[in-house]
Formats: structure tokens, sequence, C-alpha cells
């Protein structure tokens, strides 16, 4: 079983569209968060829940909005999609607090055209 | 703030030869997590190791060692003998205690030639 999947893993779409990313995991964990790969590979934190509450919110425009229906799910929906949006979305989790490592999934490929 | 420092974008080695990324990192915290994490080219994000800010101790891992020291804030990762399978962006990253937010640094790209 994996442990912290996403899909799909790789989606094309248009300028303008709307669309979704969802994300699970198994591990039991109270933590889940998406995680931006530009180009760069540069890594950024865009959002984090914890028991189904926002408790981070980087800079991430108001297109980006985190949805966890429950714990074990945290998906993303992006609105209006623009180019540069285009970049590998990465799902993780972990148990709650500082020390604990996140696991991370397979990772989503978005192009935008 | 906290920010993680990988200077050394790309780093190209010879097969078995030894290599080191370097990892600095800016904290104000006491208590605090260091973190470790391959990507090889089929792009998932593999954990390596974590240390903790109290632990200074040097770990060793079969050919992979790191060397944490808190005088430098630095947390520099060796691989001895580098194979081929080694080739793949290294990150490094930072969390503090009771935060969720893990900083990763840039990462540095390691090719290891046959």
């Amino acid at each position: 079983d994996t442990a912290v999947s996403q899909t799909p893993k790789y989606l094309v779409t248009q300028m303008g569209n709307d669309k979704s990313i969802k994300c699970e995991q198994n591990l039991g964990h109270d933590t889940m968060y998406w995680y931006k790969q530009d180009s760069k590979k540069f890594l950024k934190i865009m959002f984090s829940y914890n028991n189904k509450e926002l408790i981070i919110n980087e800079t991430v425009p108001n297109r980006f909005s985190p949805k966890s229906p429950d714990k074990a799910h945290l998906n993303l929906h992006i609105n209006s999609l623009e180019l540069g949006d285009s970049a590998v979305y990465f799902c993780a989790s972990s148990k709650e607090s500082g020390a604990n490592v996140l696991t991370f999934g397979a990772g989503s490929r978005l192009t935008v055209l | 703030a906290q920010k993680v420092t990988q200077a050394q974008t790309e780093i190209s080695v010879v097969e078995k030869e030894d290599v080191t990324l370097d990892c600095v990192y800016e904290t104000r915290d006491t208590t605090y997590y260091l973190f470790w994490y391959k990507q090889p080219p089929s792009g998932e994000l593999v954990f390596l190791i974590r240390r903790n800010s109290f632990d200074e101790q040097n770990e060793i891992s079969g050919r992979y060692s790191w060397n944490f020291q808190k005088s430098t804030s630095s947390f520099n990762f060796t691989i001895t003998a580098s194979q081929v399978v080694d080739s793949a962006v290294y990150f490094c990253a930072l969390r503090m205690y009771n935060n969720n937010d893990m900083r990763f640094g840039a990462g540095t790209r390691l090719t290891v030639k046959p």
C-alpha cells in the first residue's frame, strides 16, 4: 500500500481552467501538506492542515484552495490556472510536531498551456 | 527567520570518489530539527536522516555520513565511494519544534559519472 498517494500524476490543461489534485495518506498522520516544486527544483510549502484546520498559508494566491474532507485527505483545488502554475505539486503528511519526518507522495506534474 | 542555504548548486564526480554536500542553516530557536532528503531522477522525495538540535553526534549509515556542527550552523552530508545510483538532487531542510513548517534549501544536484 502506498503511504501517501496523489492523483493524477500528470495533468495537462489550458490556461483559465479549474483543476484539482487529490491526496490521501494511510499512515494515520495528523498533519498534511502541499508543497510546490518549480522548474529550478525549489520546494516551497503552500499549505498544511492539522485536524482540518489550516495552520500555514504562505503567500499563495487565493486561486489555490486546500480542502480536507477528513484527516486522511487533503485535496488541492486551483481556479483560473495560469502559465506560472506549471510545476510539480507534492503532497506530504506527518505526525504533529516539528520532530516528525514528512512522508511525501510521488508528486503531480501540472502543465498549463 | 528560518533559512537553509545549500551553496553548491551542482556537483559532478566520478564513481568511487567521496563527495560532501554542504548545508548551512539559520534560526533563533534553540530546539529544531534538521533533515536530508534525496530526490532521484524518478522524482520522489526520499527521507534520509533527521537530527535534533541537542544531538551533535555524527552519524554514519553505510556509505552515508552526516556532520552536524552547531558552532557553524552546518549539517553536511558526505557520500563515500560514490556510485552512479547516488545521482540525485539532495535537499537539506529545517523544522522548528512545535512548528509544522519544514523549510528546504535550494537543493544540490549530484551527478556521479561511471
